[in-house]
């Protein structure tokens, strides 16, 4: 089974900061990696898939990039609404997601 | 728009059955695989299920293998999960999502909680 190890788990910020979080894979997953974005009580939601590829309607200040093992998914100039906890998942063999990181207010 | 709206979850005693539904809307519902995600009351997304398009490929993760069974009609554009053998750590809200080409998730429910206690 293919593991996936986020990175940090918690991430204090400010609105304007850029943030990455970091996700690796326990072996090679090429490009299959997809992000999402999660608010309490809420579904997750679809950012980034194909390690890089951004969504319809997702911001510009969400990126992802990364291939083989270690994938980032970066938030530049953080809103209000960024935070939240974010996934990666990844496809290449079955589907499994990382454990979850949360962006908190600083 | 994409809607797809879960149904069917409630409490049950371990050992206990439950089916839950997925009702989809606003795509067409024979062209794509779906899945099931759950996650446990504070706690990470899990993929449970996955099934192609005509139900000829079935997908699970292994702690559910032999006890859930994921099914579809598409003449209902509708998902189902038979989970049988329900236990204490199947407690979870369950998600059901259309899934692009089989590999990752872009439309979700709004999930609909399983809690299984005696």
């Amino acid at each position: 089974d293919i593991q996936m190890t986020q990175s940090p788990s918690t991430l204090s910020a400010s609105v304007g900061d850029r943030v990455t979080i970091t996700c690796r894979a326990s072996q090679s997953i090429t490009s299959s990696l997809a992000w999402y974005q999660q608010k309490p009580g809420k579904a997750p939601k679809l950012l980034i898939h194909r390690a890089s590829s951004l969504e319809r309607g997702v911001p510009s200040r969400f990126s992802g990039s990364g291939s083989g093992t270690e994938f980032t998914l970066t938030i530049s100039n953080l809103q209000p609404d960024d935070f939240a906890t974010y996934y990666c998942q990844q496809y290449n063999n079955y589907w499994t997601f990382g454990h979850g990181t949360k962006v908190e207010i600083k | 728009d994409v809607q797809l709206v879960e149904s069917g979850g409630g409490l049950v005693q371990p050992g206990g059955s439950l089916r839950l539904s997925c009702a989809a809307s606003g795509f067409t519902f024979s062209k794509f695989w779906m899945t099931w995600v759950r996650q446990a009351p504070g706690k990470g997304l899990e993929w449970v299920a996955n099934i192609k398009q005509d139900g000829s490929e079935k997908h699970y993760v292994d702690s559910v293998k032999g006890r859930f069974t994921i099914f579809r009609d598409n003449a209902k554009n509708s998902l189902f999960l038979q989970m049988n053998s329900l236990r204490a750590e199947d407690t979870a809200v369950y998600y059901c999502a259309r899934a692009i080409l089989g590999w990752y998730f872009d439309s979700w429910g709004q999930g609909t909680l399983v809690t299984v206690s005696s």
